[in-house]
């Protein structure tokens, strides 16, 4: 595709559900991020992929949190029993190796009632 | 990597040029200064990045001291649609790490 989409682009889930937010970068994008934004507050970096390894996850805030990558290509988000501090936007980014402009994705915002 | 430091806020009347500045006075020689900003309600843009020499580019301009413990991005002729948050990041390799950033006001 043209960009990096990201799927749904809009999920409300019950207290305790597990969600997965599904990214798609930009095909031949080796490197691919994962941010949260909660609302007014600045972005949270989670985890960076290069290829399908995970060099850096030192921002997944708990182990509930988890995300893997298939390839070089799709990536998944997981939350498994969702709280309502995870209602955030969930934004992810991909960019070529090594290279410093990184395109992201519109989001999917998650509501966690 | 190195911690920036931005003012939280700042106008710019439109037409007229935004100076946005940045210290990274902790910053080590293999370290890149990038710029990026987001615009409500949309991911973010890149903007313009450089080490020691400053660029320009279609966007922005982005002067770095010679001692590179700061920086300043450039918009020349500020526009309504530039009002948004710019951080100022700088990395060598592996993750973008955002800080608070500047939030810009373009009025008319």
């Amino acid at each position: 595709g043209a960009g990096v989409s990201q799927s749904p682009s809009n999920k409300v889930t019950e207290k305790g559900k597990d969600v997965e937010l599904r990214c798609d970068p930009i095909s031949g994008h080796t490197a691919l991020y994962w941010y949260r934004q909660r609302l007014g507050q600045g972005l949270e970096f989670l985890i960076y992929f290069q290829g399908n390894s995970a060099p850096d996850k030192s921002g997944l805030p708990s182990d509930r949190f988890s995300a893997e990558r298939t390839g070089e290509s799709v990536s998944t988000l997981t939350i498994q029993r969702t709280q309502q501090e995870d209602s955030a936007v969930y934004l992810c980014a991909s960019s070529l190796a090594r290279h410093p402009e990184a395109f992201f994705g519109q989001g999917t915002r998650l509501t966690v009632v | 990597d190195a911690k920036t430091t931005q003012p939280p806020s700042m106008d710019c009347a439109e037409g007229r040029a935004a100076n946005l500045p940045c210290n990274h006075s902790t910053i080590s020689g293999n370290e890149y200064v990038y710029w990026y900003r987001q615009i409500h309600s949309q991911g973010p843009q890149y903007i313009i990045h450089g080490l020691k020499n400053n660029e320009t580019n279609e966007m922005a301009s982005l002067i770095i001291t010679e001692d590179r413990k700061s920086s300043t991005l450039i918009l020349p002729h500020a526009t309504l649609r530039d009002t948004a948050v710019y951080y100022c990041i700088a990395l060598a390799g592996t993750a973008l790490i955002f800080g608070k950033g500047t939030t810009l006001s373009v009025s008319s």
